[in-house]
């Protein structure tokens, strides 16, 4: 079974579309993340959520906006796609409130294009 | 606010030879320290992390970190690479407030 599954794994689209990401985790974490690996491979956070309460929005731009329905659920939403949305989105997820969480499982990614 | 470097950008080295990356953070509270890897079109995988304890600690697929406090420093090492280690190496830090903050990566290359 697939820890941290995210959908699609691919997504090419053109500027000005508006696309969604999906990500869900059977692991029982109570805390949920989606990070950005740009073209230089580098990874930022973006949002994290922890029992569906958002408690990290790093500045990103408004058109980026996560939903969590559940615990286990995690999507971010994109609107007015711009060439440099391209990117990998991690989802990952991780225990606990505490600051001492096991480690970060991490999904596959989803490599967004844009065009 | 905290972070992360790594010393090298892309390592190239051969089959059998010693690996060690730098990694240094910048935060002076009680951290947590990980270092990921990812192979070639996949996602991170957790190789070791240190919460508390034995400052050396070992990972899987014969990888090993050292934790130096007062130089805040998590060095990653391998005594022998083989070719399917080539991948991006990242360091992270948490440091209590459930952000997981990335170095730059370390791309290494294994020649056969």
């Amino acid at each position: 079974d697939t820890a941290v599954s995210q959908t699609p794994k691919y997504l090419v689209t053109q500027m000005g579309n508006d696309k969604s990401i999906k990500c869900e985790q059977n692991l029982g974490h109570d805390t949920m993340y989606w990070y950005k690996q740009d073209s230089k491979k580098f990874l930022k956070i973006m949002f994290s959520y922890n029992n569906k309460e958002l408690i990290i929005n790093e500045t990103v731009p408004n058109r980026f906006s996560p939903k969590s329905p559940d615990k286990a659920h995690l999507n971010l939403h994109i609107n007015s796609l711009e060439l440099g949305d391209s990117a990998v989105y991690f989802c990952a997820s991780s225990r606990g409130r505490q600051s001492r969480p096991y480690g970060y499982t991490f999904g596959s990614g989803t490599r967004l294009t844009v065009v | 606010a905290q972070s992360v470097s790594q010393h090298n950008h892309h390592v190239i080295l051969s089959e059998a030879a010693s690996l060690e990356l730098g990694c240094n953070y910048s935060y002076g509270g009680t951290v947590n320290l990980f270092w990921y890897v990812q192979y070639p079109g996949q996602h991170l995988q957790l190789l070791l992390k240190y919460f508390s304890g034995d400052p050396l600690v070992k990972g899987i697929k014969g990888f090993e970190a050292e934790f130096i406090k007062s130089k805040f420093s998590f060095n990653l090492r391998k005594p022998s690479v083989q070719w399917s280690d080539t991948a991006e190496y990242f360091c992270a830090v948490n440091a209590g407030d459930y952000k997981l903050s990335f170095g730059a990566g370390t791309t290494v290359t294994v020649r056969a």
